[in-house]
């Protein structure tokens, strides 16, 4: 199973709304990661989770609030976010080799998220 | 700084015909080199890495990629480009649990 399963495939929420995007994968990796990618742009790295703490917070803004409550699952929680949050959420996960540096990312299929 | 470059925006070729997409990286140490691939609406697919050992790495779907230290690149190329490679690349470099992309190329496949 090299699959990362990321729900909703979409999703449209209102300023004021609370969402959540989820994660999952099974392959026992042990780095999870979040990235953004706005329409014609490279990914941006978001957050890092390694061995289930997080690692790296690239500044992001407190209405993105990451979690990661095991090794399989990493959600992302959506609270008050702008319409120009509105773009393509990345999840991935990768294993952590020997010399502490992750391997190659396994990318899900993403949440088109649109905020209104 | 560490800096990912893709020099190219966007590149045309026709199908049949070879292709080469260039990469260069500016890190303190040689990182982890990858090249992914994204068709429109969907996730990122890994053509191909590089770890260290031989600099000529082989990939999926007849990509391969050379290592050049000494010009801090790590560029793919395809012998014989097809109609279904239309779409954009990244190279990616790794250190520690940092992954970061360049700007990606936009490969357009004429018939």
């Amino acid at each position: 199973d090299t699959e990362v399963t990321q729900t909703p495939k979409h999703l449209v929420m209102g300023m004021t709304n609370k969402k959540s995007l989820k994660c999952e994968q099974h392959m026992g990796h042990r780095a999870m990661y979040w990235y953004k990618q706005k329409a014609k742009k490279p990914p941006e790295l978001m957050f890092v989770y390694s061995y289930e703490k997080l690692s790296i917070n690239e500044s992001v803004p407190s209405r993105f609030s990451p979690e990661c409550p095991n090794s399989s699952l990493l959600n992302l929680h959506l609270h008050a976010l702008q319409p120009e949050d509105s773009a393509l959420y990345l999840c991935a996960s990768s294993q952590i080799r020997t010399s502490g540096n992750t391997g190659e990312l396994f990318f899900g299929e993403g949440s088109r998220l649109t905020v209104l | 700084a560490q800096s990912v470059t893709q020099p190219d925006i966007h590149i045309t070729v026709s199908e049949g015909a070879s292709l080469e997409l260039r990469c260069n990286y500016s890190y303190g140490a040689t990182p982890y080199l990858f090249w992914y691939v994204q068709s429109p609406g969907q996730g990122l697919q890994l053509l191909l890495k590089y770890f260290s050992g031989d600099t000529l790495v082989q990939g999926i779907k007849g990509f391969e990629a050379e290592f050049k230290r000494s010009q801090s690149s790590f560029n793919l190329r395809k012998p014989s480009v097809h109609w279904s490679d239309a779409a954009e690349y990244f190279c990616a470099v790794s250190q520690n649990n940092d992954m970061r992309f360049g700007a990606g190329t936009r490969l357009t496949v004429k018939p």
